[in-house]
């Protein structure tokens, strides 16, 4: 299977500040990448799909100013979460699909964010 | 018609013991469901998948039973072991589209017992 590398694995940042986590496709190349938001012991929620080179889609209810997507290149997408609050500590996945592997999906590692 | 409704919520196998998840699908257009399997902060690993033209597949010790008619697919994991213990999701999806949304079940945490 493919490799996909997201970073970092754990974030704490102050409430206000804003963070970027970053998900990489390492051996091939995303046309798309979803990021996804995991509370404990809960199932994954889709916040949004991005498509290299165009804005990204989110899904109901996710504000698209407060978690900003970019998929700049075929191998890098971003998500930053602006103006954290605790609220918005949560464990943060990607997921990307491409031109190898249209059917597979693979997942990163996955992201920790505390907000304190 | 996007849900994956997916049972049990949790599961307690004995080591050696069989331990069988079911999950449900309602929208006719998937044509692709994978098994994923996840472990405390981590993220998802994809364990098995199959497509609706097979009634089933097996790769080692894990089997996917599909039941096209009913809408119904299962993981069946023979031999069970304390390794095993982690979340298991089952999911649907599209397969020739890159951008399709993967529809997840809601999950099921697998205990096995030593």
């Amino acid at each position: 299977g493919a490799v996909v590398s997201q970073h970092p694995s754990r974030v704490i940042c102050k409430s206000g500040t804003s963070v970027k986590i970053e998900c990489r496709s390492l051996d091939f190349q995303a046309t798309t990448m979803f990021w996804y938001r995991q509370f404990p012991k809960q199932s994954l929620m889709l916040m949004a799909t991005s498509n290299e080179g165009s804005k990204a889609t989110y899904e109901q209810g996710v504000e698209k100013d407060k978690f900003l997507i970019n998929h700049a290149s075929l191998t890098l997408s971003t998500l930053t979460v602006t103006s954290a609050h605790p609220e918005d500590s949560s464990f943060y996945i990607c997921s990307a699909r491409g031109d190898r592997f249209h059917t597979e999906a693979f997942f990163g590692q996955g992201t920790r964010l505390t907000v304190v | 018609q996007q849900q994956v409704k997916q049972s049990p919520q949790s599961l307690i196998v004995q080591k050696g013991g069989i331990s069988i998840i079911n999950c449900a699908y309602e929208n006719t257009a998937f044509d692709y469901f994978p098994w994923y399997q996840q472990f405390p902060g981590k993220g998802p690993a994809l364990l098995i998948a199959i497509r609706p033209d097979v009634s089933e597949k097996k790769e080692g010790r894990f089997t996917i039973s599909f039941n096209k008619s009913a809408k119904q697919f299962s993981l069946h994991i023979m031999d069970s072991q304390p390794g095993d213990s982690a979340t298991y999701f089952c999911a649907a999806s599209k397969r020739y589209s890159s951008a399709s949304k993967i529809i997840f079940g809601s999950g099921t945490r697998l205990s096995i017992r030593p």
